[in-house]
Formats: structure tokens, sequence, C-alpha cells
């Protein structure tokens, strides 16, 4: 149980251009989804927190209207990264909460999209 | 402000043999939960373990274990029997109340046959 996708698994899209990145949970519903920005041999670095049916809230130093999140359902979330430039390639992780009483904070990971802007 | 430092940017074990990463956190909270997770070449993260600041009873799954010491916030994960696919980066996390899981900067665990 607990899975969570993200699609695509890997883009590539020419500078100027937009691209959405899905995150589905598959067999729960969450309230909250996080996405993860990872560069290579980094840690994990949080862009947003994501609450189904309200606005994200966005880390310091993320711009909001370059990186579009859309929680429109318990199940979906959505990152469209706009006017895409090449520093935007990296490797874009989403997570979602369970939230259960007996575990509340543990986050289910999706595998992942690798962004290359050219 | 809540960090985690995870001091050992790489390490390296024998097949079969045991091996502990070390992670430290800075909080002034006293509930709050703990995670190990793994990320194979593949970067899917894979929860190893997780222990509830609550608990005093370290949490242990199969050849994982934790030592985690509350008060010198401490947290360290203990791999016994070391396999190859066990060889990844490591991240603790640190996770509070309805706020984001905070990680370290990763351990990289290579494994050698």
């Amino acid at each position: 149980g607990a899975v969570v996708s993200q699609h695509p698994s890997w883009v590539i899209c020419k500078s100027g251009t937009s691209v959405k990145i899905e995150c589905r949970s598959l067999d729960f519903q969450a309230t909250t989804m996080f996405w993860y920005r990872q560069f290579p041999k980094q840690s994990l670095m949080l862009m947003a927190t994501s609450n189904e049916g309200s606005k994200a809230t966005y880390e310091q130093g993320v711009e909001k209207d370059k990186f579009l999140i859309n929680h429109a359902s318990l199940t979906l979330s959505t990152l469209t990264v706009t006017s895409a430039h090449p520093e935007d390639s990296s490797f874009y992780i989403c997570s979602a909460r369970l939230g259960l009483a007996e575990n509340p904070y543990e986050q289910y990971f999706g595998p992942g999209t690798r962004l290359t802007v050219t | 402000a809540q960090t985690v430092t995870q001091s050992q940017p790489e390490m390296s074990v024998q097949e079969a043999e045991t091996v502990t990463l070390s992670c430290t956190y800075d909080t002034s909270e006293s509930d709050y939960y703990l995670f190990w997770y793994k990320q194979p070449p593949s970067r899917q993260m894979i929860l190893v373990i997780r222990q509830e600041a609550y608990k005093q009873q370290n949490a242990t799954e199969n050849r994982f274990s934790v030592n985690f010491q509350k008060a010198a916030k401490s947290f360290s994960l203990k791999i016994s029997d070391s396999q190859l696919g066990d060889a990844a980066m490591y991240f603790c996390a640190w996770a509070y109340n309805n706020n984001d899981m905070r990680f370290g900067a990763g351990t990289r665990l290579t494994v050698k046959p």
C-alpha cells in the first residue's frame, strides 16, 4: 500500500517552454503532498507543500510564479515549470502524507521526474 | 531552527559485516518522529525505519536497527549482515507536527563483496 506515482519519469523540453509533472497517490487519499528538488549527489530540497483545495505554501527562495502547484484532488498534485530554463534542469520528487493517527508524519515518495531543459 | 546533520558523506562496509551511520538533529520539540530513508541508484526513496520520539525502545526492522539517544539528539542506523543491495544513499529525516520533513545531507554507503 501507500504507492505514489509520478509522470513523466523523464522529460526533455526546450528553453522557454512549460512542462507539467503529475504526482498521484494510487491507493490512498493524501491531504498533503510535497514537492522536492534534488541536485546530483545532494539531499532533497523542499520546494513547496501542497494541501488539497488550497494554495501551496512555497519555501523561501522558490518562485511561485515559475513553479505552479495545483492540488485539485486528494489523489493528484501537479507541478508546472513555466518558461523553463537550463538551470531548472533537475530531479523533481513528490511525496504524499497519509496522516494516520499512528503514523502522522511519514511521507511516501514518488519515483521522481528527471527534467532536462535544452 | 530545526537541522539534521549527517557527518559521514561516505561509508564503506564489507559484505556480511555491520556498519553504523550517524545522524544528529537539533530541535526544541519533545514529540517528533525520526526516519531513515534509503535512495538506491533508481533514486526511489524507500523508508528503512521509523522512530517515535516518545518511545524509549529503539526501533528494529530485520537487519536494520537504530540507536536513539533523545537527550543527545542522536539517531544512528545500524545495518547488520550488510548485503550488496544495501548500497545506496541514506538520508536521516526529522518531522514534527504538520511541518515538513527535514533531511540530512545523506551518507553514501558502499558495500564491498
